[in-house]
């Protein structure tokens, strides 16, 4: 089974402090996101990766950003975390080979920002 | 923009009956569409994906259907059991190279 795993299932943070979310995945797939997880507006796409060092904005990029040095791990940086931040974030990953892959994810990083 | 509507938020059954999902999407030229479970404070687990030119797929007691025409696709579960309790999302994308737009899902519960 693909197992993708999130170093942390929960995390409190100062306002200021850089975060950092890991992410790895172990079935050689391509591509990798990162999502975060708010009542009623559901799951929103922070930024996404085809390729090793190789990122592309989602749709709420602004305070994020990205690493992905190797294939298998994708990392989210928060370079000064705010209590907006708060949120549950979700790693995912998939193979990418013609779109019609289905997406797997890790389980979950509940981030509180105090 | 996609944007992905899933109606009801919640829905309360007894264990045993049939009951189906709904989701609708605002621009039908989609590539494929998945139907998620998530259990609380988890993770997704994928549980059905139809790809545009499919209407339908099957997994043991799940339905899902698709008419991108009309932007709906249902989730169909048959003789439904306290442990299909998850919130449902469903997500489409655009094309083979784009990512998936996720509705907000609908919380089931389901009674013994």
């Amino acid at each position: 089974d693909v197992k993708v795993t999130q170093s942390s299932r929960y995390l409190v943070k100062r306002t200021g402090e850089k975060v950092f979310l890991e992410c790895v995945q172990d079935m050689d797939h391509e591509n990798m996101f990162w999502y975060r997880q708010d009542p009623g507006l559901g799951l929103r796409l922070i930024y996404f990766s085809y390729d090793v060092k190789m990122k592309e904005k989602g749709d709420i990029p602004e305070g994020y950003s990205v690493s992905r040095e190797k294939k298998e791990r994708f990392s989210l940086i928060l370079e000064s975390a705010s209590t907006n931040q708060t949120s549950m974030y979700l790693c995912a990953s998939t193979t990418g080979q013609g779109g019609n892959e289905k997406l797997f994810f890790g389980s979950g990083t509940q981030l509180s920002v105090l | 923009k996609q944007e992905v509507t899933q109606i009801p938020a919640a829905l309360s059954v007894p264990e045993g009956e049939n009951l189906v999902l709904n989701c609708s999407f605002t621009d039908s030229a989609i590539y494929n569409l998945q139907w998620f479970r998530q259990d609380p404070g988890k993770g997704l687990t994928s549980l059905l994906l139809i790809q545009s030119s499919q209407r339908e797929q099957t997994s043991g007691r799940l339905n899902a259907s698709l008419d991108k025409s009309s932007g709906r696709s249902t989730l169909y579960i048959a003789a439904s059991q306290p442990g299909d309790s998850a919130t449902y999302l469903c997500a489409v994308n655009r094309d083979a190279e784009s990512h998936l737009f996720f509705g907000t899902g609908t919380r089931l519960t389901v009674i013994p």
